[in-house]
């Protein structure tokens, strides 16, 4: 089955830094991938829409200056938290759509992201 | 819009019970309807989906779930439950020609004990 892959599987970073987290679908290409952000004992909050070649789009919320996101190829996408704080710490999820399919999500292992 | 709730944020059992996630949805076109699971710090995997035909729907590990159009709910069962169970189960419903967009309830966990 199609996987997807998230690195780094956690880090710990200090308030002010930015990180870096990388989305890869490691046996199909993707033109679409998606970005979730997980609070503990939360459900998965969609953050932005990500498309191969053109700019992300972010759902309502979320500050597209602060969650940089690139997808400069079919099987990476890549999320960058820019000055992170302690309230930025959480869960986050990658998905990759099938494109063979007009609806199968590859969701990715998760990030887990601590800023101290 | 679509919207899921899922009515239980906890539920208990003991190994080898049955039991019974629920799960409603509210859209006002037709939909696809998923259940995952997620165990401790690690990503989703899905359990099952319905994108239509029968709405009894199976999936891995034992898991089944039941399309109910009229009640707009996609409950999810399974018979006998184990201690390896024990996760957080998420519903999630997709409406059709929405490009993929997936939207989830809260969750349920599900806690099995021996």
């Amino acid at each position: 089955g199609a996987v997807v892959s998230q690195h780094p599987s956690w880090v710990i970073c200090k308030s002010g830094t930015s990180v870096k987290i990388e989305c890869r679908s490691l046996d199909f290409q993707a033109t679409t991938m998606f970005w979730y952000r997980q609070f503990p004992k939360q459900s998965l909050m969609l953050m932005a829409t990500s498309n191969e070649g053109s700019k992300a789009t972010y759902e309502q919320g979320v500050e597209k200056d602060k969650f940089l996101i690139n997808h400069a190829s079919l099987t990476l996408s890549t999320l960058t938290v820019t000055s992170a704080h302690p309230e930025d710490s959480s869960f986050y999820i990658c998905s990759a759509r099938d494109p063979g399919s007009s609806y199968e999500q590859y969701f990715g292992p998760g990030t887990r992201l601590t800023v101290t | 819009a679509q919207s899921v709730t899922q009515l239980d944020s906890q539920v208990p059992v003991f190994e080898e019970a049955p039991v019974e996630l629920r799960c409603n949805y509210s859209s006002s076109v037709s939909v696809y309807l998923f259940w995952y699971v997620q165990y401790p710090n690690q990503g989703l995997q899905l359990l099952l989906k319905y994108l239509s035909g029968s709405t009894l729907v199976k999936g891995i590990n034992g898991f089944e779930a039941e399309f109910n159009k009229s009640q707009t709910s996609f409950h999810l069962r399974k018979p006998s439950v184990h201690i390896s169970d024990t996760a957080e189960y998420f519903c999630a419903v997709s409406e059709r020609n929405a490009g993929n967009m997936l939207t989830f309830g809260g969750g349920t966990r599900l806690m099995v004990k021996p």
